[in-house]
């Protein structure tokens, strides 16, 4: 089972470029999440859905969108790149968005822009 | 605001035991994750406490207590693969979870 996949593996991109963040899962999950980690500190929620057609703010959106057109894509993009955007972006997936869901995890995506 | 505390780095021997604290100031409360993240991997699910009390799962147990905002992640028989990050995590009222930033666990032979 693949569960989720996520494209690129990494990327330098120029400031001021567009980049779009793909993210796949195959367990039917209906929740999904964009986070960025960033050292020394903890995952920050960027975009979340809770079921596909919905999209929620999280901590930290400025500068970043997303949709959520079926059950398993989720992707984030950055509409033109900065410097603080350089981050390794996580996405994942819950059954559901309640109490005792766990969240599943993709390989990550490290992002570098110059 | 929010926050959650967290060692940044602890040292502990092979074969030995190990307790990472985490300690959550947060709006409302729906539950405490704990993940494993090796080194340039995903996180991946440990544990989840809702209630006071632990919570054992083989070599690992985690220990929550709502009134004093506290958990910590329990790791014994201690192993050279355990070296890992130890996230603790606590969904809020609005079920979003908050993460701590993390404790960087080096086992040493």
């Amino acid at each position: 089972t693949a569960g989720i996949t996520q494209a690129p593996t990494s990327q330098i991109l120029a400031a001021g470029r567009s980049m779009t963040l793909r993210c796949t899962q195959d367990m039917r999950h209906n929740a999904m999440y964009w986070y960025r980690q960033d050292l020394g500190l903890g995952l920050r929620l960027i975009h979340y859905s809770n079921t596909a057609g919905t999209t929620g703010k999280g901590e930290v959106p400025d500068g970043y969108s997303v949709s959520r057109a079926n059950t398993d894509d989720f992707p984030l993009t950055l509409a033109s790149a900065v410097p603080s955007q350089t981050s390794v972006y996580f996405c994942a997936s819950s059954e559901s968005s309640g109490d005792q869901e766990t969240q599943y995890f993709g390989p990550g995506t490290r992002l570098l822009v110059l | 605001g929010q926050n959650i505390d967290q060692p940044t780095e602890m040292t502990a021997t092979e074969g030995a035991i190990v307790q990472i604290n985490c300690t959550y100031q947060t709006s409302g409360f729906n539950g405490l994750f704990w993940y494993q993240q090796h080194a340039g991997e995903a996180p991946t699910f440990l544990s989840y406490n809702v209630l006071d009390g632990l919570e054992e799962k083989g070599r690992f147990s985690s220990f929550l207590s709502r009134s004093k905002g506290y958990s910590y992640l329990l790791l014994k028989e201690l192993q050279m693969k355990d070296s890992a990050s130890y996230l603790c995590a606590v969904r809020d009222s609005n079920y979003q979870l908050i993460w701590g930033a993390g404790t960087k666990l080096i086992i040493k032979p």
